[in-house]
């Protein structure tokens, strides 16, 4: 079965002190790995695709790791404004679209 | 451009009525899934649609949920015969096709009395 945890369940940061989040994920025949941001009474926003082991995409501050068993999302000197909850998600080769979903890290940045 | 538009944004009911949920996705996207987000819980797939293919209903958790989708555009989420445990955000995405990254509305907050 296709399952996807997130860690740490909530990470509190202050401005500018970098740190990273981990999403580890079991999927038969990954077929993208997706980042995303969702802000209270908000519906997730798209923030990256990566495809295979090795991949890299980066985004101001934000910057997106995957190998075969996990993925990280490691944030750089964040800000205030980065404060949200980052979903992970998985397509695997038994999808016809869907995408699996972890619960989330739930990141709070004080000034 | 436009995003994803649901409708009701919220939808308060009284238990065993039924409630009608809308989905505007973006135009020309051919690909339309419907998720329900429960508080701490991650957000579960309910049903997809692409294109005139008959839809994939697996993550339906019951037969009291039903979707339609008129003209390969909006779509509609039937839940019949409400429950207290069907109170969570749906939400609605879509994607130009299969295979592309899924932009999501803000969802329908249903809360079940």
């Amino acid at each position: 079965e296709d399952q996807v945890t997130q860690s740490p369940e909530a990470l509190r940061l202050q401005e500018g002190e970098s740190s990273s989040l981990n999403c580890s994920y079991t999927v038969s025949g990954l077929r993208g790995l997706f980042w995303y941001r969702q802000d209270p009474g908000k519906g997730p926003e798209f923030l990256f695709t990566l495809y295979s082991a090795g991949e890299e995409k980066e985004k101001e501050r934000l910057k997106a790791t995957l190998t075969k068993k996990e993925s990280f999302l490691h944030i750089t000197a964040p800000k205030p404004e980065d404060s949200a909850t980052y979903l992970c998600a998985v397509r695997g080769g038994g999808s016809q679209g869907n995408l699996i979903f972890g619960k989330g890290t739930k990141l709070s940045v004080k000034p | 451009g436009a995003g994803v538009s649901q409708s009701p944004s919220n939808k308060v009911t009284e238990k065993g009525k039924d409630v009608e949920l809308r989905c505007d996705p973006i135009s020309g996207h051919t690909a339309l899934y419907w998720y329900r987000q429960s508080l701490g819980q991650g957000l579960e797939f309910l049903i997809y649609f692409q294109g005139n293919s008959a839809p994939d209903k697996s993550g339906l958790p019951s037969d009291r949920f039903s979707a339609e989708r008129t003209g390969g555009s909006v779509s509609t989420l039937t839940i019949q015969r409400t429950q207290q445990e069907d109170s969570a955000v749906y939400l609605c995405a879509s994607s130009p096709a299969q295979n592309q990254p899924q932009h999501f509305g803000d969802g329908t907050r249903l809360s079940i009395l």
